[in-house]
């Protein structure tokens, strides 16, 4: 069974530019979350995708935007990055919607860093 | 609303101390309640989980208990080791929505 793979696992960026982040899912999961780690803090929701469609964002403004393919891998896209963006951005699958009894299952997450 | 609070740490033990990192939440209904783990330089990984009220998650001599009444989901270990240093994440799913929600995390160092 191959786990959730992220690339790349490092980038170094300047502020304004823009960022595209990669998600392939567990072999079988169909939803993939977005979730933005910053230092010493918990992870917080971006956003959802299921059945190649957003099923649910955060509190994140729209310059954060993404897509879900056909195979269920995902992509992250950041605009006009801030300083504030430097983080751990982790992508976890799950089968079917997070409902109450689901749990993600976490890549290793890609460490963007904006200068 | 919804959230979860944790311990603060860092959290620095001998090896083979008792552990306990403090996890407490908020919400409408019944999540269930997950504990994870980072490594250092690595994603979270499920440590354990409880999907209902009395229910005991379980895993590598970690143990925490969903409790209804106190709104808490504890987690101890009776003997850790240096190997179980690492990054501790509370965290509870969504009721409605998709959204899980994290505690900050407890840092626990284990010294030989």
């Amino acid at each position: 069974e191959t786990g959730v793979t992220q690339s790349p696992t490092h980038l170094i960026k300047t502020r304004g530019q823009q960022v595209t982040l990669r998600c392939s899912s567990q072999s079988g999961h169909n939803t993939v979350s977005w979730y933005q780690q910053a230092l010493g803090q918990g992870p917080q929701f971006i956003f959802q995708y299921y059945r190649e469609e957003e099923n649910g964002r955060g509190n994140f403004p729209p310059r954060f935007s993404g897509l879900q393919f056909p195979n269920y891998s995902s992509e992250l896209n950041v605009n006009a990055l801030e300083l504030d963006d430097s983080a751990l951005y982790l992508c976890a699958s799950s089968i079917g919607l997070a409902g109450v009894i689901g749990e993600l299952f976490f890549g290793e997450g890609s460490r963007l860093t904006v200068l | 609303g919804n959230s979860v609070t944790q311990m603060e740490g860092p959290v620095t033990l001998s090896e083979e101390a008792f552990l306990t990192i403090n996890c407490t939440y908020t919400a409408t209904g019944y999540p269930s309640l997950f504990w994870y783990v980072q490594y250092p330089g690595e994603g979270l990984q499920l440590l354990l989980k409880a999907t209902k009220a009395d229910d005991k998650g379980s895993n590598k001599g970690f143990e925490a208990t969903y409790r209804k009444e106190t709104t808490s989901f504890h987690l101890e270990k009776g003997s850790v080791q240096v190997s179980d240093s690492a990054v501790y994440f509370c965290a509870r799913s969504p009721n409605t929505g998709n959204q899980f929600y994290f505690g900050t995390g407890t840092s626990l160092t284990v010294i030989p």
